[in-house]
């Protein structure tokens, strides 16, 4: 069976420090990759997503960055976090195959920028 | 901009009550509609998907699609305590990541 693992599942960063939060899959291969912010009380914005290694495409221009050095692994990143950027990171998989394969998430990172 | 809009609720309703949360959604193109329940302080877990208009029945829960109105809604019979949760409705049109309403909170009271 596929699981999706995340970490940290919390972490607190003051203003102007860097970011990497990690995201691995297992039990398949070639998956799309997701990463979504949750701010409290709000749905979820979708912000960065891969079909493949090395292939991101971004949804919402920011401050952060993704990369996908490895089939299975998903790596979101800032070099100077903002107090905005405090919220729940989700990172979720699905299969490549058409639009009606499910979508699943990962446990998640919350994080808190002071 | 695609939109999925949802009542932010909440809901709230008897134990043993039948529950309805609705979703409509902008995107005339959009082919398949998830249901996912998130629980406080946790992540979404999936618990419907429909891509057919009409019915879809799973335990005690229904999902109802209507393209031509663009509105599909989740049933959650015999409702319960711990199907207290923010509900969200997801779409997805091709292989478009899904996009999301903002949720909507079901409390059931005992």
């Amino acid at each position: 069976s596929q699981t999706i693992h995340q970490w940290p599942a919390t972490l607190v960063q003051p203003v102007g420090s860097p970011l990497s939060l990690e995201c691995t899959v297992e039990g398949t291969s070639n998956p799309n990759l997701y990463w979504y912010r949750q701010a409290a009380g709000r749905g979820l914005q979708l912000l960065f997503y891969s079909v493949g290694i090395g292939q991101i495409s971004s949804e919402v221009p920011q401050n952060l960055s993704a990369s996908r050095p490895q089939d299975r692994q998903f790596i979101l990143s800032s070099k100077k976090l903002l107090l905005s950027d405090s919220g729940f990171y989700l990172c979720a998989w699905s299969v490549i195959a058409n639009s009606y394969n499910e979508q699943f998430f990962g446990p998640g990172t919350r994080l808190t920028v002071l | 901009q695609k939109e999925v809009e949802q009542n932010s609720g909440p809901l709230s309703v008897p134990e043993g009550a039948i529950a309805s949360l609705n979703c409509t959604y902008s995107d005339r193109g959009s082919q398949s509609f998830f249901w996912y329940r998130q629980y406080s302080g946790k992540s979404p877990e999936l618990i419907m998907f429909i891509y057919s208009n009409g019915d879809k029945e799973d335990g005690r829960f229904t999902a109802q699609l209507n393209k031509a109105s663009q509105y599909v809604s989740l049933l959650i019979r015999d409702s319960q305590p711990s199907d207290s949760a923010t509900y969200l409705c997801a779409v997805r049109e091709g292989r478009r990541a899904l996009t999301f309403g903002s949720g909507t909170r079901l409390q059931v009271q005992p």
